[in-house]
């Protein structure tokens, strides 16, 4: 069975640093990339970026980059999300999703499992 | 950026009804267009990918449509666990992935 299974909720203050995990197991971790999303309180999906375990070569949104920094140890077929000073806008719920390549008439992408969510709150 | 808009941003309807929800890219995405669910407290999951592909596991009376930039997800006969909120998103990997602002399905 395939599982995302990410670290536990996180109450941090601002300055801060935090990074969170993402282990997923029953599958081949360095065969799928991993994209981190972003939802915050009561708010929409915002797509932070991608990893390839394999290589570890990321693409960040523009809106991201900068902010956090992604990274993978495949021996232990994890993905983490981490950020060196901690705003209070970094508020929200982070998910990790399986970044899915389907082979057709046309290559698609989608995010075919998730992660549980870790909640991270910043607060003074 | 390609932009997705969703509509509407919520919607009030009874079980039975068929519902049609729709999302427009700001620029052609060809059929790189999948649907979530999401619940209360819980994970995305996902419905459609490629436009108008079920993922294995979703009923069928969850359908997809659409190419270029318009697009649309119809539930033919709601059911009470559809209630929930549904996002699209454009999956042109190459230049990011976005998702529209979501559409609220609340009981009538």
């Amino acid at each position: 069975e395939v599982q995302l299974v990410q670290s536990g909720a996180e109450v941090k203050k601002p300055g801060e640093s935090l990074r969170i995990s993402c282990k997923g197991s029953g599958y081949s971790f360095t065969s799928y990339w991993i994209s981190w999303v972003r939802q915050m309180p009561g708010k929409g999906l915002e797509w932070m970026g991608t990893i390839d375990p394999s290589d570890s070569y990321i693409n960040y949104s523009p809106s991201f980059q900068g902010h956090v920094t992604f990274s993978a140890d495949k021996t232990i077929s994890t993905a983490y999300l981490q950020w060196s000073s901690l705003k209070a806008s970094d508020t929200a719920m982070y998910y990790c999703a399986r970044d899915t390549t389907a082979f057709g008439v046309v290559i698609m992408y989608f995010f075919d499992y998730w992660g549980q969510g870790t909640p991270v709150t910043v607060s003074s | 950026d390609i932009q997705m808009t969703q509509s509407p941003s919520s919607l009030s309807a009874s079980v039975g009804d068929r519902v049609t929800i729709t999302c427009r890219a700001s620029q052609s995405i060809s059929s790189y267009l999948n649907w979530y669910q999401q619940k209360p407290g819980k994970a995305p999951k996902l419905l459609i990918y490629a436009a108008s592909s079920l993922q294995s596991g979703v009923p069928s009376r969850f359908s997809g449509s659409g190419s270029g930039t318009d697009f649309t997800l119809t539930i033919s006969s709601l059911q009470p666990e559809d209630f929930a909120t549904y996002f699209c998103q454009q999956s042109y990997r190459t230049l990011g992935y976005t998702f529209g602002q979501g559409t609220k399905l609340e009981i009538k």
